[in-house]
């Protein structure tokens, strides 16, 4: 089956740069992707990674290590408006099956 | 915005009645996936389709059936609710897988079993 950790809560003060990790486990691996949910919201889509290596967007980059089961968000700038919960998700399988893992909630502080 | 409407938003229901949960796409996306998210587990995935009439079980299916008859609805049936299965419910879709796998969500289903 598939698997995947990240920590749980992550807290950082606004204007700086915080990094969300993930390992995952899986078979037939296609791509890590990263979502970001505000409470009471849907998840939106922020990044994602089928190639090693890193991907930016804006303030967001995203990373990716085959290798090494492992991948990370890294935010940059923080704002007090990025306080919300962060999920990677693998893609496996010839029927895109995706998996999330449990989420990390991150608190920007002043 | 991929046009994903989820109905009902809200909905209460009594142990042991049958629930459907309709998820409904404009998009013409092949992929579509049911998942319940619940505080400390983050975004489990139920069952998911991809294509008319193919579907599989995720990790979480104990409970639950679906159907996809067209390519634009997706249906959750609760055969018989359980406390347990109080919720929040969300489906969601891909596009075009490759180009940047972006799943796009419904709005969510807040379901409470009494």
């Amino acid at each position: 089956g598939q698997s995947l950790e990240q920590p749980s809560e992550v807290t950082a003060v606004e204007g700086a740069i915080v990094q969300i990790n993930c390992t995952y486990q899986t078979s037939g691996f296609y791509g890590l992707s990263w979502y970001q949910q505000h409470d009471g919201g849907a998840p939106t889509f922020l990044s994602y990674n089928a190639l090693d290596g890193l991907e930016e967007t804006g303030r967001f980059s995203s990373f990716l290590s085959r290798s090494d089961s492992y991948g990370y968000l890294l935010l940059q700038e923080l704002q007090m408006k990025d306080s919300a919960s962060y999920f990677c998700a693998v893609n496996s399988g010839g029927y895109q099956k995706v998996t999330f893992g449990t989420g990390t909630k991150l608190q920007v502080i002043p | 915005d991929a046009g994903i409407t989820q109905s009902p938003r809200h909905k209460v229901t009594e142990t042991g009645t049958p629930v459907t949960l309709r998820c409904h796409q404009t998009e013409n996306h092949r992929y579509m996936y049911w998942y319940r998210q619940d505080p400390g587990h983050g975004l489990r995935l139920i069952h998911y389709s991809y294509g008319v009439k193919d579907t599989d079980k995720g990790e979480v299916s104990d409970g639950y059936s679906v159907s996809r008859s067209k390519t634009e609805d997706f249906l959750l049936t609760l055969e018989s609710a359980t406390s347990s299965q109080t919720s929040v419910y969300f489906c969601a879709t891909i596009g075009t897988p490759g180009r940047g796998n972006t799943i796009y969500f419904g709005e969510g289903s807040w379901l409470t079993v009494v």
